[in-house]
């Protein structure tokens, strides 16, 4: 069974469409991530989940907003696409959340295209 | 959040040991020391992490130095399946809350 799964796996859509990416983990973990890595290859973080509540939201415009159903789920919805949305997005869970020591699993991203 | 420096690419032969360097001049005391690892196209995969003391798995060994101030991943023998993009990264401990900020990395080539 995967660990962090994300669907879909690619993702072409035209400017100022609305998607959504979701992400599910099944390995019982509290806290969730999304990261984006762009053109040049780097990650970096968007938002973590700990318990369903939002406690990390790195500068992202209004047009994303994650949504966590529960502790298993954060999805991702990205409203009025635009070209520089365009990149790979990592769903990640980690069980331990503030220590410092917490492992991150990863998903297999999730590669959006706008056109 | 603290800095790590790393080479931008190294190359080893495969069945050779791998040691890839990390600075972190201005550590603090509650960093912790993690790598992960980037195979193309698929999502980075935790290597290892340490605080003071040397750790190994089955994975890989962290060498941290003394003064902490820099730290090596080795990989003992190189296999062309370890070729991918490595991060040395630091995470507060109580502060950082998970958050990994990933730098350039050292692309790894392995040669048959």
């Amino acid at each position: 069974d995967t660990a962090v799964s994300q669907t879909p796996k690619y993702l072409v859509t035209q400017m100022g469409n609305d998607k959504s990416i979701k992400c599910e983990q099944n390995l019982g973990h509290d806290t969730m991530y999304w990261y984006k890595q762009d053109s040049k290859k780097f990650l970096k973080i968007m938002f973590s989940y700990n318990n369903k509540e939002l406690i990390i939201n790195e500068t992202v415009p209004n047009r994303f907003s994650p949504k966590s159903p529960d502790k298993a789920h954060l999805n991702l919805h990205i409203n009025s696409l635009e070209l520089g949305d365009s990149a790979v997005y990592f769903c990640a869970s980690s069980q331990e959340f503030g220590t410092g020591r917490e492992t991150q699993y990863f998903g297999p991203g999730t590669r959006l295209l706008v056109l | 959040d603290a800095k790590t420096t790393q080479p931008n690419s190294m190359e080893s032969n495969e069945e050779e040991p791998v040691h890839l360097p990390c600075n972190h001049s201005t550590i603090s005391g509650t960093d912790y020391i993690h790598w992960y690892r980037q195979l193309p196209s698929q999502g980075p995969e935790y290597v290892i992490h340490g605080l003071t003391s040397n750790v190994n798995n089955r994975m890989a060994s962290l060498a941290i130095a003394e003064d902490r101030k820099s730290s090596t991943l080795i990989l003992h023998r190189a296999t062309l399946r370890d070729a991918a993009v490595y991060y040395c990264i630091l995470i507060a401990g109580g502060t950082s809350y998970g958050k990994l900020t990933f730098g350039q990395g050292t692309i790894l080539t392995v040669h048959p």
